[in-house]
Parts: structure tokens; sequence; C-alpha cells
């Protein structure tokens, strides 16, 4: 497993502004993976960012709005960008380390925008 | 497209009792993963299921695997309060990508 921070670990913001989270791992891994979960719901990916090249963004998420960068192996942070109330959800980073693509979350960002 | 479910959403149960949850998915994946999320807080793994009949026990729970089915089950034996929690089952969807995704998830609450 890997040990994995993000900061903030909750925020309130204001609707329009734009919030950018990070996401530390304490070991050098290929991808990392960005999720939301909104309140009393599943996870869904956002994106997969791979250090060196673009992130590959899911169905219903675009660059604009959930901008990611992946400066090297240890890093990641996910922008979220002009939010509005809609946008107020739980966001975790998660990278997979083993063999077997299993994933390790971190603690999560807790987002509420007013 | 892949779906994955879960049944029950919502489980209450009394301490001592049995019950399974249970995960289907609509397409072919011989790679599933159970998680545990107490509130408030992040996703504990808890199981990786690797192949068809794969079975895995930790302490009051077991996860098993049928592929040919698209079935994964989590069987609680004598429930304690400390399982109360959030159960999700995600499959490995792109094997490339190393894509997961993510089950509605069981909501379960034991009482004393």
């Amino acid at each position: 497993s890997a040990v994995i921070s993000q900061k903030p670990s909750r925020d309130i913001c204001q609707r329009g502004t734009s919030l950018t989270i990070q996401c530390q791992v304490d070991s050098q891994v290929t991808m990392m993976f960005w999720y939301r979960q909104q309140p009393g719901q599943s996870l869904t990916l956002i994106a997969t960012a791979n250090q060196g090249s673009e992130a590959t963004y899911e169905s219903g998420f675009v660059i604009d709005k959930f901008p990611i960068s992946r400066p090297n192996l240890t890093f990641s942070t996910l922008t979220v960008s002009n939010m509005s109330p809609e946008d107020s959800s739980i966001y975790l980073c998660s990278v997979s380390t083993s063999g077997y693509n299993e994933q390790f979350f971190g603690p999560g960002t807790r987002l509420t925008v007013l | 497209e892949l779906k994955v479910e879960q049944n029950p959403l919502f489980l209450s149960m009394q301490e001592g009792k049995n019950y399974t949850i249970y995960c289907n998915y609509s397409t072919t994946s011989d790679r599933l993963y159970w998680y545990r999320q107490d509130p408030g807080k992040s996703l504990e793994s808890l199981f990786v299921l690797l192949s068809n009949g794969a079975v895995k026990q930790e302490g009051r729970l077991m996860a098993s695997l049928d592929t040919k089915a698209r079935l994964s089950t989590l069987h609680i034996t004598a429930a304690v309060h400390d399982l109360s929690a959030t159960y999700f089952c995600a499959v490995l969807a792109d094997t490339g990508f190393q894509k997961l995704v993510f089950g509605t998830g069981t909501r379960l609450l034991v009482s004393p």
C-alpha cells in the first residue's frame, strides 16, 4: 500500500471561485486517479493522471472545469474551476501500486460551495 | 459500458445475525474489489478477488467471486456493531488504464 495525503482536508468556497486540491504519495506511482463522491453517493471517476502526459477524462468531465497536473510520480493536483453549489462533494485521489490494480485512497477533500 | 449494482442499498441488522451483500456487474471482468467507508472517512481496501471462484476471508467478512455469473458476494457472519459502515464493490473495467467502476454502495447498520 501507499501513504497518501491530500490538502486541504476541507474547504468552504464561494460560487465562481476555483480551488486546487493537492495529492501527495510517499512512493513513486505510475497512475493516479481523481474521484468525486457526491453526498450519500458512490464514487465517480473524474480522470486518470499519468506523469508526463495529459490526463484522461471520463465522460461528463472536461479539462476546463477540472484541470489536472501531474508534474512527477508522487504528486498531482486537481482544480475545481468556476465552482457552483453542485460541485459540493468529497474529492478523493487514489493510486494503484500493486500488480493487482488495487487502488488505495487518500483521506479526501470535503468541498462545500455556497 | 460497465454497470455495477449492489443490493441491498441499506441493511439494518442485529448483532449476531448473518447476511449477504450482492454485487452484480454487466460486462466481463475477472477482478473485483471490496472497500469499506466509515462516515466522514476515506475508503479502506478489504478484499481483492482476482479470478473465478476466488474466496477471501477476514474476520467476520467473507468475499467471493463468480465471474461467469458476474456476481460477487460479501457475507457477514455474526455481525457486530463495529462492522457498521458503507461497503462498496468495484470492478476493473479497463486493464490498460486500470479503471475501476464502483457499485452503488451498501450502507450497513448493526444494532445491539
